[in-house]
Formats: structure tokens, C-alpha cells, sequence
């Protein structure tokens, strides 16, 4: 199975509104978490990294929160534009390897 | 800026038949990695390669071979192509590692095996 996973596998929001997309992870010794956005057709985007050193990092409209204790990420999108429809990935490095979760899909209402 | 780019964009092939797949990075990156997208197991890695002329296994290698003679190109062959591995396949690179560092992705090759 897979040690990454996504809580809900579609989330339609509001254009405007913020977006919340979480994922659940089941090995305390991951160190570096990234999220990846993947547009139709096309190949996964990087997004943004979090180090487990950290519990928070901001991008541009995007933000990362790792909470280690109960061993949960999740990424918020704020203002949620057209553009950010997509699937979105996370992915967690545990033992020199690169798992990745199943997606959610991310719809934005006009 | 080329940046990584995958060849076919589609592919159609019957069973039995042997398939290759390409991909070139303009990057330089030592890292280079092939992976298969699946409706409900996300991306899972088939192969890897640490620089050319070392690979090695994924989660997922049986029945794909690979080869890194040069940096830039990591062709994905496909010997006796069977239905199962009809799938979207990506290819990525990364600077180092991918366990301590992003990836950056082709557009992928949609591969129906008939």
C-alpha cells in the first residue's frame, strides 16, 4: 500500500475563495515533503517543499503546513483562481525513496 | 530552455511487440527517473538512474528495461509489451537525489497496448 495519501480525492472551490488540500502520511522518519500540481495532460509541477525541520513555507498565493505530530501536511491555495484546476500531489521521502500519493482533484467554480 | 522532453507524445502498439520510449533533458541533471501513472495508484516508479551507466529498480520494473549511456537521454524499452502496461508514462530529472531535491517532469507519453 501506500504511505501517502490524500484525505479527499475531489474538492471543488469558489473562484476567490482558499483552497485547502490535505494528505496524510504513516512514516514519522519522512524528512522532505514536497506537493506537485498536475494540469490535464500534462506532466506534475512542482509547487512547493517543506524540509521536516520546519512546520510552515510560504510561496507565492501557496503554503505548506507540515504538523509532524500528528504526521499530516497540507497545502492552501489562497484566492483560488481558474488556473489552479488541477490534481495535486504530495509526496514524502522515507528511506531514500520518493513515494507519492493518488491525487486530489481540484475543481474551481466561476 | 528545453528543459525535458519525452517522445512519442501518444503511442499505440500491440502485444508482444517491443516499444521504446524516450527522453532527453537539457539540464545536465545526474538524476534521471521513469514513472507510469495509473488511475488510483498515482505515479510509481519504474526505474532510476544515479548518472549515466548506473540504474536501477523502482517499485515496478518487471518487464521494462532501461539504459543511460549519455546524461542527457534515458530511453524506457518496453521488451514484450503486454496490455497491463497500458499507462501514461513520465520521465523526470533532478539535480540530485529526488529525496533531497524536486523533480521536474516531461509531458508524458500515453501508451495503449492493444
Amino acid at each position: 500500500g501506500e504511505s501517502v495519501g490524500l484525505h479527499l480525492p475531489t474538492l471543488s472551490v469558489q473562484e476567490g475563495d482558499n483552497s485547502i488540500i490535505n494528505c496524510a502520511y504513516s512514516n514519522s522518519a519522512s524528512d522532505y515533503f514536497i506537493w506537485y500540481k498536475q494540469e490535464s495532460g500534462k506532466g506534475p509541477q512542482f509547487i512547493i517543499d517543506i524540509r521536516s525541520n520546519m512546520d510552515k513555507r510560504q510561496g507565492q498565493r501557496v503554503t505548506v503546513l507540515l504538523n509532524k505530530t500528528v504526521k499530516h501536511l497540507s497545502l492552501q491555495i489562497a484566492a483560488t483562481q481558474p488556473g489552479d484546476s488541477a490534481v495535486y500531489f504530495c509526496a514524502e521521502t522515507f528511506d531514500y525513496k520518493l513515494s507519492f500519493g493518488a491525487g486530489t482533484t481540484v475543481t474551481v467554480r466561476a | 530552455d528545453a528543459g525535458i522532453t519525452q517522445s512519442p507524445r501518444y503511442k499505440i502498439t500491440e502485444t508482444g511487440r517491443q516499444v521504446t520510449l524516450m527522453c532527453h533533458q537539457t539540464w545536465s541533471h545526474s538524476y534521471m527517473f521513469w514513472y507510469r501513472q495509473d488511475l488510483g495508484h498515482g505515479l510509481r516508479l519504474i526505474y532510476y538512474s544515479a548518472a549515466a551507466d548506473i540504474t536501477d529498480k523502482g517499485e515496478v520494473s518487471d518487464g521494462y528495461v532501461v539504459s543511460r549511456s549519455k546524461t542527457e537521454n534515458f530511453p524506457l524499452t518496453l521488451e514484450s509489451a503486454t496490455r497491463s502496461q497500458t499507462s501514461v508514462y513520465f520521465c523526470a530529472s533532478s539535480r540530485t537525489a529526488a529525496t533531497n531535491e524536486k523533480l521536474f517532469f516531461g509531458s508524458g507519453t500515453q501508451l495503449s497496448v492493444l
